[in-house]
C-alpha cells in the first residue's frame, strides 16, 4: 500500500529565505509524485509532477522537486520565498492500478 | 481549455437536511471525476471516482452518495446530513493520456458546507 507523510504540519520562513517542505513516501512499485498548492477556500492547483526521467524537476511558481529513490522522498524547495507563497501544500503519490494518495499537508506562513 | 465547476461555493443547511452538490466539467470528454471532503485542519479525503456515466465506485461508507448522470457532470447527495458531513468539498477530474495514474488531478474550488 502506498502512503505519504510530510514532516511538518506548519513551516514558516522568512521572505527571501530558503523555502524547503518536506515529503516521503512510500510505495511497492515506481511512483508518480505531485506536489499541489492550496490557497485559502479554493481548490488545489499542480505545483509540479515527476513520473519518470529526470529526478529534478521544475514547477510554477518558481517551485521546483527532486526524486530520491534511496531516500524514498520528494522534497519541494524554492531558493526565495514570496508573501504570495503563503499557502497549504500537498504531496501526493500515485502507481499504476492505485488511486493517488495525498499527504497531510503543510501549512507554509512567510514572515514579511 | 477545460474548466471545472462546483456549486455552492457556500452552504449552511440544518441537521436532517437533503443536500446536493453539483460539479460540471467543459473542454474534455470521458474524464474520471472524483469527490473529495477535507475536514478542518486534515488531508483529502477521497469519497467517490467515476469513471464513466452511471459508473460510482464509493471509497468510504458514509451517509453521502454521488451520481453521475451526464459524462462531465458529477453530483454528491444527502438525504439526511450529519453534523460530522461538515467540511470542505472538492471535486476533481482527470484523463487518461498514457497512464492514469500519471495525470494530475484538476480541482474545483470547493464547497464549504456548515451542518448546523
Amino acid at each position: 500500500a502506498q502512503s505519504v507523510t510530510q514532516l511538518g504540519s506548519h513551516v514558516s520562513v522568512s521572505e527571501g529565505a530558503l523555502v524547503l517542505l518536506r515529503c516521503n513516501y512510500s510505495s511497492s512499485v515506481p511512483p508518480y509524485l505531485f506536489w499541489y498548492v492550496q490557497y485559502p477556500n479554493q481548490g488545489l492547483q499542480l505545483l509540479l509532477k515527476y513520473t519518470t526521467g529526470a529526478t529534478l524537476v521544475k514547477g510554477i511558481n518558481g517551485f521546483e522537486a527532486e526524486f530520491k529513490k534511496s531516500e524514498t522522498s520528494f522534497h519541494l524547495t524554492k531558493p526565495s520565498a514570496h508573501m504570495s507563497d503563503a499557502a497549504e501544500y500537498f504531496c501526493a503519490v500515485s502507481s499504476w492500478g492505485d488511486k493517488v494518495i495525498f499527504g497531510p499537508g503543510t501549512s507554509l506562513s512567510v514572515i514579511p | 481549455s477545460q474548466t471545472i465547476h462546483q456549486w455552492p461555493a457556500t452552504l449552511v443547511q440544518p441537521v436532517g437536511s437533503p443536500l446536493s452538490l453539483e460539479c460540471t466539467v467543459e473542454g474534455t470528454s470521458n474524464p474520471n471525476l472524483y469527490w473529495y471532503r477535507q475536514a478542518a485542519g486534515r488531508g483529502l479525503q477521497l469519497l467517490f471516482y467515476s469513471v464513466g456515466i452511471g459508473q460510482i465506485s464509493s471509497e468510504v461508507p458514509q451517509n453521502l452518495s454521488a451520481s453521475r448522470p451526464q459524462d462531465r457532470q458529477f453530483i454528491l447527495s444527502s438525504k439526511k446530513l450529519l453534523l460530522s458531513d461538515s467540511g470542505f468539498y472538492l471535486c476533481a477530474w482527470n484523463s487518461e493520456q498514457g497512464t492514469l495514474a500519471a495525470s494530475p488531478l484538476h480541482f474545483g474550488n470547493g464547497t464549504r458546507l456548515t451542518v448546523t
